[in-house]
């Protein structure tokens, strides 16, 4: 079974720019994480998409926004891009049925530089 | 405020004996914990969980115990091997509809030969 993939591994954008990651869950995998991992705040949540509609939020502004398809594909957009923005973004899957704990399975991330 | 907190940022064993990688919560909301480990360039891969309707979990090498009145779970690891030295995260969800995971912010595992 194919694990998480995200794409691209490696972005170098400019300030001011917006940027689009895209995740493919594992199959069957109806739920879909969005985390930012950075050395100083560790791994914050971002978002969660189930069923193409965003399930909850965490506490990042506006200019983080994400989408999910009825694939369970997922992406996610970042506008006018900040020096603070440069992270690694990280999409993780789970089953998603709240009527049990899922695991959360991570992909190997993006690694997002803004110059 | 740091709702999962894992105090230790590095640790370091000898191979063979015993790791204990240690973490706290503040959130009584919390009913599902896990354990992830992550190398660098990788995405954090799932070791172990434990639901808090219980105190102890094995998988192998691997042992999670959770002391829900302290607000305390600990990860030991036995025996030790050089293959384990990676960031241990641990990561609390909460009740409610959302598979959101609160992370503390690591602990490096360093096991010598």
């Amino acid at each position: 079974k194919a694990g998480v993939t995200q794409t691209p591994r490696y972005l170098i954008k400019t300030r001011g720019q917006q940027v689009t990651l895209s995740c493919s869950p594992i199959s069957g995998h109806r739920s879909v994480s969005w985390y930012q991992q950075t050395p100083g705040q560790g791994l914050q949540f971002l978002f969660e998409y189930f069923s193409e509609t965003q399930r909850n939020k965490g506490n990042f502004p506006g200019r983080f926004s994400g989408r999910q398809f009825s694939n369970s594909r997922s992406e996610m957009n970042v506008s006018t891009l900040e020096l603070g923005d440069s992270a690694l973004y990280l999409c993780a899957s789970s089953g998603g049925r709240l009527v049990a704990k899922n695991i959360q399975y991570f992909g190997a991330g993006t690694r997002l530089s803004v110059l | 405020d740091q709702q999962v907190k894992q105090n230790s940022p590095s640790l370091s064993v000898q191979e063979g004996r015993i790791s204990i990688l240690n973490c706290d919560y503040t959130n009584s909301m919390f009913d599902y914990f896990l354990w992830y480990k992550k190398y660098p360039a990788e995405g954090p891969t799932f070791l172990i969980s434990i639901s808090s309707i219980k105190d102890k979990n094995e998988d192998g090498r691997f042992t999670v115990f959770l002391n829900k009145s302290a607000k305390h779970l600990s990860l030991h690891i036995v025996p030790s091997q050089p293959g384990d030295s990676a960031v241990y995260f641990c990561a609390a969800s909460a009740k409610g509809g959302s598979e959101k995971l609160v992370f503390g912010k690591g602990t490096k595992l360093t096991v010598n030969p």
